[in-house]
Parts: C-alpha cells; sequence; structure tokens
C-alpha cells in the first residue's frame, strides 16, 4: 500500500533538547511538505521541498529545520531555538509542487515536559 | 482579511439533511481549490479538488465554484453523524514559483446529529 507513514506518534521534549521527526512516503512523490497545526490557527507551513537536496522555508521556518538527502524521506527537527514547540505536526507530499493535492500522513503530536 | 475564510461554526444538521460549508478566498486569480477533511486527532484527508466554474459531484459530496463570487462550497447529501468532522478549505494561489503554496482556512466544524 502506499502512503505516508510519521513517527513517533508521540514525542516529549524536554527544554534546550532538539528533536526529530520521522517523515516517509512511498508514492513517488517529489514535493512534501510540513505543517504545523494549532488550534484555532489551522494550518502552518514549516518548509518544503520540490526536488531532493533542495528546501525552501514556509511561513515560520524559525526553530526548525529540514533535510532531503532521499526522495522518500523528509525529517524535520525541532530545535532548542523554536520555544513553543507543542503542537500537531503534519506531513504531506504531492506528485509535484505545481500539482498540489497533497496527501496527509497520520501526524506526530509533540509535548514539552 | 484572511486570505481564505471559512465559518468555524459548529455547523449543526440532522442525520439525512444536506449540510452547506462555504469558503471564500481573496486571490481572484487562484486555480485550484480543495476540500479535506479531519476527524478530531487525525490529520487531513482529502475529498475532492475543483478547478473549473460550476458543481462536481463525487458521491454525496458536491463542490461547487464561483470564480466570479470568490467562493467555493462543499455540499453533503444525506448526512451521516460519521461526517461530523472539521472540514478544511485549501486554495492554490495563482502565483508562479515558491508562491504557489497551498492557503488553508481555519475549518468549519461539522455536527451531524442522529
Amino acid at each position: 500500500d502506499g502512503g505516508i507513514t510519521q513517527s513517533p506518534k508521540y514525542l516529549f521534549r524536554k527544554e534546550g533538547q532538539n528533536v526529530t521527526l520521522s517523515c516517509e512516503q512511498n508514492l513517488n512523490h517529489d514535493a512534501m511538505y510540513w505543517y504545523r497545526q494549532d488550534p484555532g490557527q489551522g494550518l502552518r507551513l514549516i518548509y518544503y521541498s520540490q526536488i531532493v537536496n533542495d528546501f525552501q522555508k514556509g511561513d515560520i521556518a524559525e526553530g526548525y529545520s529540514v533535510s532531503r538527502e532521499k526522495k522518500e524521506s523528509f525529517p524535520l527537527t525541532v530545535t532548542s531555538a523554536q520555544k513553543n514547540p507543542t503542537a500537531f505536526y503534519l506531513c504531506a507530499s504531492s506528485v509535484s509542487l505545481g500539482r498540489e493535492t497533497q496527501y496527509f500522513g497520520p501526524g506526530t503530536r509533540l509535548l514539552v515536559l | 482579511q484572511k486570505e481564505v475564510e471559512q465559518n468555524s461554526g459548529p455547523l449543526s444538521v440532522p442525520e439525512g439533511a444536506i449540510a452547506s460549508l462555504n469558503c471564500t478566498y481573496s486571490d481572484r486569480g487562484s486555480q485550484s481549490f480543495f476540500w479535506y477533511r479531519q476527524y478530531s486527532g487525525k490529520s487531513p484527508e482529502l475529498i475532492m479538488f475543483i478547478y473549473s466554474n460550476g458543481d462536481k459531484e463525487d458521491g454525496r459530496f458536491t463542490a461547487q465554484l464561483n470564480k466570479a463570487s470568490q467562493y467555493v462550497s462543499l455540499l453533503i447529501r444525506d448526512s451521516q453523524p460519521s461526517d461530523s468532522a472539521t472540514y478544511l478549505c485549501a486554495v492554490k494561489r495563482s502565483a508562479a514559483g515558491n508562491n504557489r503554496k497551498l492557503i488553508w482556512g481555519l475549518g468549519t466544524s461539522l455536527a451531524v446529529n442522529p
């Protein structure tokens, strides 16, 4: 079955710690995206990638970093610079940046201890 | 004015009724419009997309697009309790290059009462 997987489902971060959220897709999609969802604020774009070894900042990239070394994988690191990381993190992919039908993974809920 | 606006709801309809969800957008040149359903605690799932003016039907769902009035709506016929969720509207900007991202509404909460 083709799809997008995210792990872990829940992640706990301590103060000053960097944590990495995993996103893998086997849909052969070129474009991948990371969103953050907070209650009452809707989906906000953190980073996106059109192709391997290329990625662009979204609307709220501060305190986050990404890599795209493989087509299938687009991990997101939440750094200690992100002061309010508690949120629901969603990874999505689409065939290409110009074809915007996006499909989502199940999400990772990040909580701060 | 937000780029994509939706009534937050909750919209409450009885089982079997038609639920009507509306979305307005500000970029007159927007080309692509998407409806997603999101159950509480879950990720969004695509219901349908529409590119051209008029109606597009898929089972119990109908998307309606009116570019002149800059709105897109989603009708759900024969609403079921399992349709109770938040419905997200997303619009693709007309700008070229890296600005061709989806802009998301905040969603409308729908409750279908048995």
